[in-house]
């Protein structure tokens, strides 16, 4: 039983180019969650998504940076014209559709933007 | 304005001493409090949860302990290993949203032989 997958572990980006991190939610789960860690800092919630809809994204920046869960497929988040401020480790995490899910992270994708 | 407040911001224990970590929430809607462990490199491992309905859990050498009125929770971590070095978060979440957590700022554990 795969965890949550995400790829690529690692990703470096010059400034002004796009970032697209993507996620595979473990199997059965159809609520997935975006995380950006700044180093030294705790986990900062970005957007919840379930499949085909964004059901919360309060913690999005408001620009260049979107997510999207398709019906089929990982969910990924894009961040467009990436800035030094965007390097960060992001984490997504999924959680079944009913009863206590229990969120669970993946190993997270390390973006750099040089 | 950090909903979830975590102390202290790291911890030194001899091996087999037990560390505590502790969590302040400011938010009454909460009722799910979870604790992540995370390694170097390494995305955050669901340690323990609990419920507002109870005081204590425990799980292994690792215990929650809850108090509703002064909401507060904290972790010990029992007979520590140097196994047991990483950073450790606290979370908070309402209701369905499981998974929409408000994460503690981390306590590293530093678990001496």
């Amino acid at each position: 039983n795969a965890g949550v997958m995400q790829n690529p572990r690692h990703l470096v980006r010059r400034r002004g180019q796009e970032a697209r991190l993507r996620c595979s939610p473990m199997k059965g789960h159809s609520h997935v969650y975006w995380y950006r860690q700044l180093p030294e800092e705790g986990l900062k919630f970005m957007v919840y998504l379930q499949k085909e809809n964004i059901i919360d994204e309060s913690g999005m920046p408001k620009e260049r940076f979107s997510a999207e869960f398709p019906k089929e497929g990982p969910s990924i988040l894009r961040i467009q014209q990436v800035v030094r401020g965007d390097s960060a480790a992001y984490f997504c995490a999924s959680s079944p559709r009913t009863g206590e899910g229990l969120a669970f992270f993946g190993q997270g994708t390390r973006l750099t933007v040089v | 304005q950090q909903q979830v407040k975590q102390s202290p911001q790291s911890l030194i224990v001899q091996k087999g001493g037990i560390s505590i970590i502790n969590c302040a929430y400011e938010n009454t809607a909460f009722d799910y409090f979870p604790w992540y462990q995370q390694f170097p490199g390494k995305g955050p491992a669901l340690l323990i949860a609990i419920r507002p309905d109870v005081s204590e859990k425990k799980e292994g050498r690792f215990t929650i302990s809850f108090n509703k009125s002064a909401k507060q929770f904290s972790l010990h971590i029992m007979d520590s290993q140097p196994g047991d070095s990483a950073t450790y978060f606290c979370a908070a979440s309402i209701g369905d949203s499981w998974g929409k957590l408000q994460f503690g700022a981390g306590t590293q554990v530093v678990v001496t032989p």
